[in-house]
């Protein structure tokens, strides 16, 4: 059971918009900045966003971050079939001392 | 360029131990907190732990899972990170992963990322 809750899996069509949720308490998310990462099939997770809601270098205007309150929510407009892979959220719990990850979240392009 | 190489990753019993490396380039390493972060096959990310660089007194933290088990330690010299890893259970397998954290603006994440090594427990 993660501690911070995302859904098992999404699917869109290319050219589609696909959000993906990342639940948590006021100890992480609530207090928090959340970052998100993409790992793709037998790779190491990579930096999508970070701060909530910035991109690195080098990641498309498509893939976009926000939170609000405990919440915080990944969104990929103009869905590439690359785009195919495991997402996860991340962030500091002030009463665990350490990073929390969300369970994971499988997309699927269609 | 910035690698991150993790080794040291094999096969061990259970009850044994073992002492992973994470040998970092392309950045300033002494200045950097170094996570430990791991994937069981099939499964999600767990944070194994971190430790801070010599600022902030090179401060460890580990998660429950493997609290007293589990020692990270880092030689500056040599921009290497370590995990020695005791008591080893069987669930404990998966791959680990070292990343460096950055943070500013009271906003961290991870920004790098070794390739992995994989630990089998069995």
């Amino acid at each position: 059971q993660s501690v911070l809750t995302q859904p098992p899996s999404a699917s869109g069509t290319p050219g589609q918009r696909v959000t993906i949720s990342c639940s948590g308490s006021s100890s992480n998310l609530g207090s928090n900045t959340v970052s998100w990462y993409q790992q793709l099939p037998g790779t190491a997770p990579k930096l999508l966003i970070y701060s909530n809601n910035q991109r690195p270098s080098g990641v498309p205007d498509r893939f976009s971050g926000s939170k609000s309150g405990t919440s915080a929510s990944l969104a990929i407009s103009g869905l590439q079939s690359e785009d195919e892979a495991d997402y996860y959220c991340a962030a500091w719990d002030d009463s665990l001392d350490g990073v929390v990850f969300g369970g994971g979240t499988k997309l699927t392009v269609l | 360029e910035v690698q991150l190489v993790e080794s040291g990753g094999g096969l061990v019993q259970p009850g044994g131990s073992l002492k992973l490396s994470c040998a970092a380039s392309g950045f300033t390493f002494s200045g950097s907190a170094m996570h430990w972060v791991r994937q069981a096959s099939g499964k999600g990310l767990e944070w194994v732990g971190r430790i801070r660089d010599k600022a902030n007194s090179y401060a460890t933290g580990y998660a429950a899972s493997v609290k007293g088990r589990f020692t990270i330690s880092r030689d500056d010299s040599e921009s290497t990170a370590y995990l020695q890893m005791n008591s080893l259970k069987t669930e404990d397998t998966a791959m680990y992963y070292c990343a460096r954290r950055q943070c500013s603006g009271g906003s961290c994440h991870f920004d790098y990322w070794g390739q992995g090594t994989l630990v089998t427990v069995s």
